[in-house]
C-alpha cells in the first residue's frame, strides 16, 4: 500500500524551531522527488518546498526560504522539514507528498499541524 | 510566480447535475518539453487532498469517469457529469511546470 507517514508538529513559539518527517512505504523512495505542501486554518493549499529523487536538488517558496530546509534519507525512505525561525503565519497543517510521473502530486501524507502562537 | 485563478469560487450545484471549474494561468503551462503540466485536487472535508487529474486530462487510476479534464495553454477545466454527494468539496488546479509550484484559490462544491 502507497503511504506517507508524517510525525512531528506542534505548537512552538515564534523564532523557534520545529521538525516534521515522512516515512514512505508501498513504492520505490528513491525514485522520487518529494514535495513539502501547506495549508494554512481555512486556506488554500501553497506548495513549500521539493527535493529531488536524490537530494541533488533542492527549491523553496519565498515564503520560507532560508529558514526552512527540506532533506531526505534514502537508506530509511524518510523526507523531513527542518523549519527555523518559525513565524505566527507559518501555522497550517504541512503535507508530505510525492512527486509522480508526469509531475502528478500523486500520493498525499494526512498532514500533521504546527502552530506558531506567542 | 505563476497565478492561476479559479472561477467560481463557489458552486452551488444539484444531485445529478453537471458542474464545471475554470482555471486560467496568467502565462502558458506549456514545458519546455511539449507537455503541459496541470493537475486537478479534490479534497473532502476533514481530508487531505487528492489527486483526480494530471497533465490537464489523465484521469487518476480509481477516479469517477464523471471527471473529466480539458483545455490548453492557459485556460482548463474541470467538469464533472453529473454531481454525487461524496463530489462536496474543494477543488484545486495546480500547475507543475514551473517551481514554485502554484494553485488556485480553490473551488468549493456544495449541494444546493
Amino acid at each position: 500500500q502507497l503511504q506517507l507517514v508524517q510525525s512531528g508538529g506542534g505548537v512552538v513559539q515564534p523564532g523557534r524551531s520545529l521538525r516534521l518527517s515522512c516515512a514512505a512505504s508501498g513504492f520505490t523512495f528513491r525514485n522520487h522527488g518529494m514535495h513539502w505542501v501547506r495549508q494554512a486554518p481555512g486556506k488554500g493549499l501553497e506548495w513549500v518546498a521539493v527535493i529531488w529523487y536524490d537530494g541533488s536538488e533542492k527549491y523553496y517558496a519565498d515564503s520560507v526560504k532560508g529558514r526552512f530546509t527540506i532533506s531526505r534519507d534514502n537508506s530509511k525512505n524518510t523526507v523531513d522539514l527542518q523549519m527555523n525561525s518559525l513565524r505566527v503565519e507559518d501555522t497550517a497543517v504541512y503535507y508530505c507528498v510525492r512527486w509522480g510521473p508526469d509531475r502528478a502530486v500523486d500520493i498525499w501524507g494526512r498532514g500533521t499541524m504546527v502552530t506558531v502562537s506567542p | 510566480d505563476v497565478v492561476m485563478t479559479q472561477t467560481p469560487l463557489s458552486s452551488p450545484v444539484i444531485i445529478g447535475q453537471p458542474a464545471s471549474i475554470s482555471c486560467r494561468s496568467r502565462q502558458s503551462l506549456v514545458h519546455s518539453d511539449g507537455n503541459t503540466y496541470l493537475n486537478w485536487l479534490q479534497q473532502r472535508p476533514g481530508q487531505p487532498p487528492r489527486l483526480l487529474i494530471y497533465r490537464i486530462s489523465n484521469r487518476v487510476s480509481g477516479v469517477p469517469e464523471r471527471f473529466s479534464g480539458s483545455g490548453a495553454g492557459t485556460d482548463f477545466t474541470l467538469k464533472i457529469s453529473r454531481v454525487e454527494v461524496e463530489d462536496v468539496g474543494v477543488y484545486y488546479c495546480m500547475q507543475a511546470t514551473q517551481f514554485p509550484w502554484t494553485f488556485g484559490q480553490g473551488t468549493r462544491v456544495e449541494i444546493k
